[in-house]
């Protein structure tokens, strides 16, 4: 169970295109889902915070105009690049957390994506 | 916020032998610690968490103590083996500013189980 997939896995694209990621919990419903990057032997950095059918709470120092957050369901949560260059390039990791009140703080990871912009 | 320190960077053992990895958080007010396990290229998978309700939890070689007093938690492997090595990430849930269940994570430590 708590099963988290994200699409794609890999994406290569030109600079100024903008490329949407899905994260998807599977066989649960997720109050809240998160999106991290991280950078090559890095740790995971907290991009934004994002519940449904609000908007997303970014941290600081990310654009959000320049990663939009999408929450339409509780099973789903997109992030679009836009105008992607090649500094976005980085590995984008989706989290989710359960809906259930005594498991809310535990988190599942997708698979991230691979993001090289060109 | 909370601020998350882990120790050491990077960690070789031979194989057999015991790992400890630690980390200290800064909210006192922190109630929920998770461990992740990520190999290369992958997903951080959650290998054990503990809340702040208990001094320490097991499963089978893994096993996490809390000090609440010092805020500091250690993860614990014992009888390593190759398949062990990985970066492994602590986490600490922050508390500030009310309700959220945001993870604040530690810089990671890059365990390599020497056969």
């Amino acid at each position: 169970g708590a099963v988290v997939s994200q699409h794609p896995s890999r994406v290569i694209c030109k600079s100024g295109t903008s490329v949407k990621i899905e994260c998807r919990s599977l066989d649960f419903q997720a109050t809240t889902m998160f999106w991290y990057r991280q950078f090559p032997k890095q740790s995971l950095m907290l991009m934004a915070t994002s519940n449904e059918g609000s908007k997303a709470t970014y941290e600081q120092g990310v654009e959000k105009d320049k990663f939009l957050i999408n929450h339409a369901s509780l099973t789903l949560s997109t992030l679009t690049v836009t105008s992607a260059h090649p500094e976005d390039s980085s590995f984008y990791i989706c989290s989710a957390s359960l809906l259930l009140a005594s498991e809310r703080d535990t988190q599942y990871f997708g698979p991230g994506t691979r993001l090289t912009v060109l | 916020g909370e601020n998350v320190e882990q120790h050491p960077s990077t960690l070789s053992v031979q194989e057999g032998d015991s790992a400890v990895i630690k980390c200290t958080y800064s909210d006192s007010a922190s109630n929920y610690f998770p461990w992740y396990k990520q190999e290369l290229g992958k997903r951080p998978q959650l290998i054990i968490d503990i809340r702040s309700n208990v001094g320490e939890k097991k499963d089978q070689r893994i096993a996490v103590t809390l000090n609440k007093t010092a805020k500091h938690f250690s993860l614990h492997i014992t009888e390593t083996q190759p398949e062990d090595s990985a970066v492994y990430f602590c986490a600490a849930r922050e508390t500030y500013g009310g309700a959220t269940n945001k993870l604040i994570f530690g810089t990671g430590t890059l365990l390599a189980v020497q056969p």
